[in-house]
């Protein structure tokens, strides 16, 4: 079973502070996402990766960065975190042989930003 | 813009009936559907992915798709209370880009 794992299930921060979002995948998958769901909206893509230190921004990239170092390792960064980040961070991952083929979803991180 | 919609609910059924949710997406270019289930407080979770026109079952769950119509369904047999949840459907558009449904809310009374 593919396993993605998100280190933080939930966090509170501070206006401004500086927040590090984890997500570890086990399955040598080489795409990974990072997607925010709220209320109403859906999921939305913030940012992906295809491959280490490779990036493409989602729809909704502003204000945050992303980190893609190691294969199994994405981290997504709020520089400067704003209560409208307060959201659930979903992290996802597939293998890169299929465009189309299926994610797989960690926990996710409930983050409150007061 | 690509859209996929669903129709929010509460979708209820009784134990033991059939439960069916659908979806219509905008974009005649997709290639792949998929159906997640995502419980309260939870991150969604896989149940059926599909690729061509047709049926394709897995358990008690079957996924229909169709294509010409620009539908794709999902149907639960058997229904049990665990299976009260929101289901997400989802369309993938592109290399990278999935758009999601805003998903349909099950409730299986006892």
């Amino acid at each position: 079973d593919v396993k993605v794992t998100q280190s933080s299930r939930y966090l509170v921060k501070r206006t401004g502070e500086k927040v590090f979002l984890e997500c570890v995948q086990d399955m040598d998958h080489e795409n990974m996402f990072w997607y925010r769901q709220d209320p109403g909206l859906g999921l939305r893509l913030i940012y992906f990766s295809y491959d280490v230190k490779m990036k493409e921004k989602g729809d909704i990239p502003e204000g945050y960065s992303v980190s893609r170092e190691k294969k199994e390792r994405f981290s997504l960064i709020l520089e400067s975190a704003s209560t409208n980040q307060t959201s659930m961070y979903l992290c996802a991952s597939r293998t890169g042989g299929a465009n189309t083929g299926e994610l797989f979803f960690g926990e996710g991180s409930r983050l409150t930003v007061l | 813009q690509k859209e996929v919609e669903q129709n929010s609910g509460p979708l209820s059924v009784p134990e033991g009936a059939i439960a069916s949710l659908n979806c219509t997406y905008s974009d005649r270019g997709s290639q792949s559907f998929f159906w997640y289930r995502q419980y309260s407080g939870k991150s969604p979770e896989l149940i059926m992915s599909i690729y061509s026109n047709g049926d394709k079952e897995d358990g008690r769950f079957t996924a229909q798709l169709n294509k010409a119509s620009q539908y794709v369904s999902l149907l639960i047999r058997d229904s049990q209370p665990s299976d009260s949840a929101t289901y997400l459907c989802a369309v993938n558009v592109g290399t990278y880009k999935y758009i999601f449904g805003t998903g349909t809310r099950l409730k299986v009374l006892a």
